[in-house]
């Protein structure tokens, strides 16, 4: 069964500092990925999703990933965050070629210093 | 189109009372899921239907039934609630192959 990982559970970045969270995934063939957004007392929002084809993703709010096979990672980046981007973020994964599950990580909450 | 709909938003059960979360979809979806939300655990999947007629355990389906009513509908049932199960639940539909998985609001579930 698939699984995803997010190692870091709170990360702090300057308000137009870069950002990098981390995602790592264990499925045995290519997985689908998810990355969304949580605003506090809000639901889901989609960033973006990756299901094959160019391994760099661009998504909403001028967010981006990587999928990377050689190290089973889809981490999220922005080049320059804004105090809006406060919230928790969530990694998830699916199994294309078994079922329709998908599966998400514990979450990253990522805090804006002014 | 309303999307994916749930209903309670809000529910106070005392332990070991029953109730059934709604949850409804008017996108033609095939696959529909039930989520629970927890601080620091994510969203675990508890049950999840890839089609009308079936159904399939997630990570966390012990204290739960569903039913995948029709098309649209896919109910969560608590036969008798415990404390454990105080969350967020988040109902979820997702067309067929590549389509993205949309979200319904939540309902927020405690139990005394």
């Amino acid at each position: 069964a698939q699984s995803v990982t997010q190692p870091d559970i709170h990360i702090t970045v300057s308000e137009g500092a870069s950002l990098e969270l981390r995602c790592n995934y264990s499925y045995g063939a290519t997985p689908y990925l998810f990355w969304y957004v949580q605003s506090p007392g809000q639901g889901l929002q989609l960033l973006l999703k990756y299901f094959s084809g160019d391994t760099l993703v661009q998504g909403i709010k001028g967010f981006e990933a990587e999928f990377k096979r050689s190290q089973s990672s889809f981490n999220l980046r922005k080049p320059s965050v804004h105090w809006s981007d406060a919230a928790e973020y969530f990694c998830a994964v699916g199994a294309p070629d078994r079922d329709d599950k998908i599966i998400f990580g514990k979450g990253t909450r990522l805090h804006i210093l002014p | 189109n309303a999307g994916v709909t749930q209903t309670p938003k809000f529910q106070v059960l005392k332990t070991g009372q029953s109730m059934t979360l709604q949850c409804a979809q008017d996108m033609n979806h095939n696959s529909m899921y039930w989520y629970r939300q927890d601080p620091g655990m994510g969203l675990r999947l508890i049950y999840y239907s890839a089609s009308e007629g079936t159904t399939d355990k997630g990570e966390v389906p012990n204290g739960y039934n569903v039913s995948r009513l029709n098309k649209r509908e896919f109910s969560l049932r608590l036969e008798s609630a415990a404390p454990s199960q105080t969350s967020v639940y988040f109902c979820a539909s997702k067309g067929q192959g590549t389509d993205t998985q949309y979200f319904g609001p939540g309902t927020r579930l405690t139990v005394l």
